[in-house]
């Protein structure tokens, strides 16, 4: 079966600080990978996803960057944290194959940026 | 595009009693509709989905939920909630082709329901 992993779980950073999240994802090959924000009261938005190694597609202008150095590796940064940034950060994958389009989950990340 | 509308952002209902959560979309193109399910500090759960055939969909946990396409509407439906299933759940509806933007998964604001003992 598939899982897929998040770390770290919590993170309180300073604002100017540079940030690293990581997504990993067993048991599939080829997936789409997704990063989400959950802020407070505004539902999840997504902030990037992939269709396959090196190859990021981003929905909203803002501080963070994408990347995926491995196929099932998806990696979520900043070089500058804001205040703005805090939230909860959700990565998700779907299969590439097939004709649906369901997305699963990971644990998720809070960040908190003082 | 598309656009989902969850009417109520919190619904309070008593335990053993049934639950409704509403949600609406609105779509120029065919759709798969989905019901997330979310515990405090945790990632999302997949509850239910439809994709095509019949407009009844069974998910985990007791929970079901109604396609109506003349409505645009996929409501959620328990017939006798617990404790916990205290959570904040999210409808979602995505293209239902696998073209440019296949990818999109647009979510409501979500519903907190709150099981009251």
């Amino acid at each position: 079966s598939q899982t897929i992993h998040q770390w770290p779980a919590t993170l309180v950073q300073p604002v100017g600080s540079p940030l690293s999240l990581e997504c990993t994802v067993e048991g599939t090959s080829n997936p789409n990978l997704y990063w989400y924000r959950q802020a407070a009261g505004r539902g999840l938005q997504l902030l990037f996803y992939s269709v396959g190694i090196g190859q990021i597609s981003s929905e909203v202008p803002q501080n963070l960057s994408a990347s995926r150095p491995q196929d099932r590796q998806f990696i979520l940064s900043s070089k500058k944290l804001l205040l703005s940034d805090s939230g909860f950060y959700l990565c998700a994958w779907s299969a590439r194959a097939g004709t649906t389009d369901t997305q699963y989950f990971g644990p998720g990340t809070r960040l908190t940026v003082l | 595009a598309q656009s989902v509308t969850q009417l109520d952002s919190q619904v309070p209902v008593f335990e053993e009693a049934p639950v409704e959560l509403r949600c609406n979309y609105s779509s120029s193109v065919s759709v798969y509709l989905f019901w997330y399910v979310q515990y405090p500090n945790q990632g999302l759960q997949l509850l239910l989905k439809y994709l095509s055939g019949s407009t009844l969909v069974k998910g985990i946990n007791g929970f079901e939920a109604e396609f109506n396409k003349s409505q645009t509407s996929f409501h959620l439906r328990k017939p006798s909630v617990h404790i916990s299933d205290t959570a904040e759940y999210f409808c979602a509806v995505s293209p239902a082709y696998s073209g440019a933007g296949s990818y999109q998964l647009t979510f409501g604001k979500g519903t907190k329901l709150s099981v009251i003992p």
